[in-house]
């Protein structure tokens, strides 16, 4: 049963620290996307990928985050510094152009 | 660029009522169209999904008609369980923006359906 896995499930750290957020994608899939999810903002986009080329970033703050794909089989998607404002639930999704999204259980983060 | 427009929640239903949560869409082309739900502390799975007009998407006892004329896909269920309690998420497959790229879904802001036994 193939899944998005994502590392670390809980992340708890202070202001100012980076962050750093990884995710296995499905095997085979070609696009990657990262989002986070807020009670007040819903469900973001923040930047996709495919082929491991970064294709649209614009929903992600230039300055703090960034986002990569080193290889076929890890995303990483990394906040410095990170900022109180950071704390939501972090979601990695794979998938296939114009097809469903398999989304990862999520990254926790909480910025004191 | 495309959008997704769902009912806004919290929607509260009694153990075996009928479920309706509308949603429609503005698009540029033919897009597929989804549900997504999310149960609590978990990502988002695939519901059901509709690639073509008049296509009826179901699973779970939930369906959705893509209805290209109404530019809509109602989610419905005819007897909400307790176990459904979750969010729901409509989305289509498009454009970001004009002239964007292409390839992601755009998902509306979430219902939140929450069933009483």
């Amino acid at each position: 049963d193939a899944r998005v896995t994502q590392t670390p499930r809980h992340k708890v750290t202070e202001m100012g620290q980076e962050v750093t957020m990884r995710c296995q994608p499905i095997l085979g899939h070609n696009t990657v996307f990262w989002y986070r999810q807020t009670m007040m903002q819903g469900l973001e986009l923040l930047a996709y990928f495919r082929n491991r080329a970064p294709l649209d970033d614009s929903g992600m703050p230039k300055d703090r985050f960034s986002a990569e794909m080193p290889d076929a089989t890890l995303a990483t998607l990394k906040i410095q510094p990170s900022e109180p404002r950071d704390s939501a639930v972090y979601f990695c999704a794979s998938g296939l152009v114009l097809d469903e999204q398999f989304f990862g259980p999520g990254t926790r983060l909480t910025v004191l | 660029g495309d959008s997704v427009t769902q009912m806004e929640g919290p929607v509260t239903l009694s153990e075996e009522a009928f479920l309706t949560i509308n949603c429609t869409y503005t698009a540029t082309g033919y897009p597929s169209l989804f549900w997504y739900v999310q149960y609590p502390g978990e990502g988002l799975q695939l519901l059901l999904k509709a690639t073509k007009a008049d296509d009826k998407g179901s699973n779970k006892g939930f369906e959705a008609t893509y209805r290209k004329e109404t530019t809509s896909f109602h989610l419905e269920k005819g007897s909400v369980q307790v176990s459904d309690s979750a969010v729901y998420f409509c989305a289509l497959s498009g454009y970001m923006n004009y002239g964007g790229s292409q390839g992601n879904l755009i998902f509306g802001k979430g219902t939140k359906l929450s069933v009483k036994p």
